[in-house]
């Protein structure tokens, strides 16, 4: 089965600073991976993918993503973060198997509170 | 373009009542899942529909179902609701032969 971890529960990064949201998974087969962004009382907002190609995938509101084959890892980076950057961040991993495997598995979820 | 639409999007219940969400998705898309999020559990995959089909399913007990219209239009019912149905559930919109799953704002509910 596949699955999405997301070590940190909580991200605090000062404003400017750069911000690292950590991310890796598991599963079979190549994997298609997606980072989405949920303000209070809302739903996901899609931020970027990564299905080939460019290990460095850029996104939404200046945020990318590195896919580490290897370290079956992609975090979610910005150089320079934003106070209303603050929000819960969930990456997601979807397998291209047949069946359940072609849903969305999401991740904890990581809040991420940018300080002023 | 609109985007996903879900209504209503607060909703209260009690205990034992039966209760129908529904998803209006992007124009053109045909794919709908719909999810719950609770803070215990996360983000759960409940099932998917595509062409009035269910095409996927999810871990959840046979309270739980959903369809699909010709307008691709979705309703998600719950049956014999329970206190630990209360969460916020998001249905989200896919347009074929594409990977991007655009949500909806979700509908709150809250079994008393």
């Amino acid at each position: 089965a596949q699955s999405v971890a997301q070590p940190e529960d909580q991200v605090n990064v000062a404003e400017g600073n750069p911000l690292t949201v950590k991310c890796t998974y598991s599963v079979s087969g190549n994997p298609y991976l997606f980072w989405y962004v949920q303000y209070p009382n809302r739903g996901l907002q899609f931020l970027l993918k990564y299905i080939t190609g460019d290990n460095l995938v850029k996104g939404s509101y200046g945020f990318e993503a590195e896919f580490n084959k290897s370290q079956t890892s992609f975090h979610l980076k910005k150089p320079s973060a934003l106070v209303s950057d603050s929000a819960l961040y969930f990456c997601a991993v979807r397998g291209i198997s047949s069946g359940s495997a072609r849903q969305l598995t999401f991740g904890s979820g990581t809040q991420l509170t940018v300080l002023p | 373009k609109a985007g996903v639409t879900q209504t209503p999007r607060y909703l209260i219940k009690t205990r034992g009542q039966q209760v129908t969400l529904s998803c209006s998705p992007i124009s053109g898309h045909r794919s709908v899942s719909w999810y719950q999020q609770t803070p215990g559990q996360g983000l759960q995959f409940l099932f998917e529909y595509f062409s009035e089909t269910q095409r996927n399913k999810g871990n959840f007990p046979g309270r739980f179902s959903g369809r699909q219209f010709s307008n691709s239009r979705s309703e998600m019912n719950v049956s014999t609701l329970e206190l630990g149905d209360s969460a916020l559930y998001l249905c989200a919109s896919r347009a074929v032969a594409k990977n991007i799953q655009y949500f909806g704002a979700g509908t709150r509910l809250s079994v008393l």
